[in-house]
């Protein structure tokens, strides 16, 4: 299995652009996330869902949005990108046996 | 804000155990005790979770007091491989199994 896949690794945007941070899970599990680390912190919640068609706001989600259209895929909108989104950002999912991260998306907005 | 506290950093000699406190005081009858691990960059690891009961897994085990107020991690024998940064963080299905992640503890596990 390949568990959480995050594309794209790293990305470079420009001040006012867009983009579509990718998230999918092979595990079949309900429950999905999105946090956010910046540089020596720790991880914050951005967007979760308990399920498709499920969504709701974490700690930190101005400035983003999210969507799932199904149990696999839970991508994170950026429409008018700012240098404060400059982040890792690590997608999840999880069950009962605890949380499964992906790799992360290193995004530098300048 | 997190739910947890631990100690900011400590060290560890490899080759010997590693034990991490973690005070929870508030915790809710329905909320179990998560340990991830951090290591450099990469994406939080799993390491173990428990509700009252103590807990043991290939990686660690959990001590968990009697009142739920604190917990330990114990690594058994650190190597270099260890050195992380470790979050104990506490979290309920009932709460869409968030997980709310304070500063953790930077191990360092030295030769």
């Amino acid at each position: 299995n390949a568990g959480v896949t995050q594309t794209p690794k790293f990305r470079i945007l420009k001040i006012g652009q867009s983009m579509t941070l990718q998230c999918t899970q092979d595990m079949n599990h309900n429950y999905m996330y999105w946090y956010r680390q910046d540089p020596g912190m720790g991880l914050k919640l951005i967007y979760y869902s308990v399920g498709a068609g499920i969504t709701d706001k974490g700690e930190v989600p101005n400035g983003y949005n999210v969507s799932r259209s199904t149990t696999e895929d839970f991508p994170l909108r950026l429409e008018l990108a700012a240098p404060s989104q400059t982040s890792v950002y690590f997608c999840a999912s999880s069950s009962v046996y605890g949380y499964t991260f992906g790799s992360g998306t290193r995004l530098t907005v300048v | 804000d997190a739910k947890t506290t631990q100690p900011t950093s400590m060290d560890c000699a490899e080759g010997r155990a590693a034990n991490l406190p973690c005070n929870h005081s508030t915790i809710s009858g329905n909320e179990y005790v998560y340990w991830y691990r951090q290591i450099h960059s990469q994406g939080p690891q799993y390491i173990i979770h428990g509700l009252k009961n103590n807990e043991t897994n290939e990686m660690a085990s959990l001590i968990i007091t009697e009142d739920r107020k604190s917990s330990t991690l114990i690594l058994p024998h650190a190597t270099l491989r260890d050195t992380a940064v470790y979050y104990c963080i506490v979290s309920s299905e009932a709460a869409g199994n968030k997980l709310t992640f304070g500063g953790g503890t930077r191990v360092l596990v030295k030769p």
